[in-house]
């Protein structure tokens, strides 16, 4: 079955570190988005990908970067992780299908930056 | 003023009732809008989504929207302890991408 899947699960690092977190799709959607998640914000977008090399900034994109060199994986950067990134990231995935677009989540990373 | 607001709850209903849950819209050029759930600690699954005025419905979920008053809405009908989980309304503004709203947390009591 095709599915989303994102690694570390849980991660904890310390301030000024780079910080990779994986996701990959089998659904071979061409539009991948990264999403984080803090209590009273929902759900805000840091990047997104149309397709292979192809990345734009979300609404909250410092501090992030993204590259996209294949259809199956999306990774994001934290260049130098802030205490302010502790969060819960997710990566989502779709076929763009005009309006009616549906997006699928993968589990999420809860990161934690000490 | 946030693109997509939703009140955060909870919103606490007994079992077999009606849970109404409401979202509104800043942005007038929103094309479509999607109801997401998402249980605690885990990631938001989709359950519906409408595109034009009026009432869509699926068992017991019907989504409601009103593209004149910027509104959409979210029935569970006969709630069930298992849909007590945080409702995402998110609104796709054709960047291709979703704006979400914080969602509102749903407790149905048994």
């Amino acid at each position: 079955d095709a599915e989303i899947t994102q690694s570390p699960r849980h991660k904890i690092t310390e301030t000024g570190r780079q910080v990779t977190l994986a996701c990959h799709q089998t659904w071979n959607h061409n539009n991948m988005f990264w999403y984080r998640q803090d209590l009273g914000h929902g759900l805000r977008l840091i990047h997104y990908s149309y397709g292979v090399h192809d990345t734009n900034k979300g609404e909250v994109s410092d501090g992030y970067s993204v590259s996209r060199s294949n259809t199956e994986d999306l990774p994001l950067t934290l260049e130098s992780a802030a205490s302010s990134q502790t969060s819960v990231y997710f990566c989502a995935s779709s076929d763009y299908q005009g309006s009616t677009d549906t997006q699928y989540f993968g589990p999420g990373t809860r990161l934690t930056v000490l | 003023q946030k693109e997509v607001e939703q009140n955060s709850g909870p919103l606490s209903v007994p079992e077999g009732a009606i849970a109404s849950l409401n979202c509104t819209y800043s942005d007038r050029g929103s094309q479509s809008f999607f109801w997401y759930r998402q249980y605690s600690g885990k990631s938001p699954e989709l359950i519906m989504s409408i595109y034009s005025n009026g009432d869509k419905e699926d068992g017991r979920f019907t989504a409601q929207l009103n593209k004149a008053s910027q509104y959409v809405s979210l029935l569970i009908r006969d709630s069930q302890p298992s849909d007590s989980a945080t409702y995402l309304c998110a609104a796709y503004t054709g960047r291709r991408a979703l704006t979400f709203g914080s969602g509102t947390r749903l407790q149905v009591q048994p």
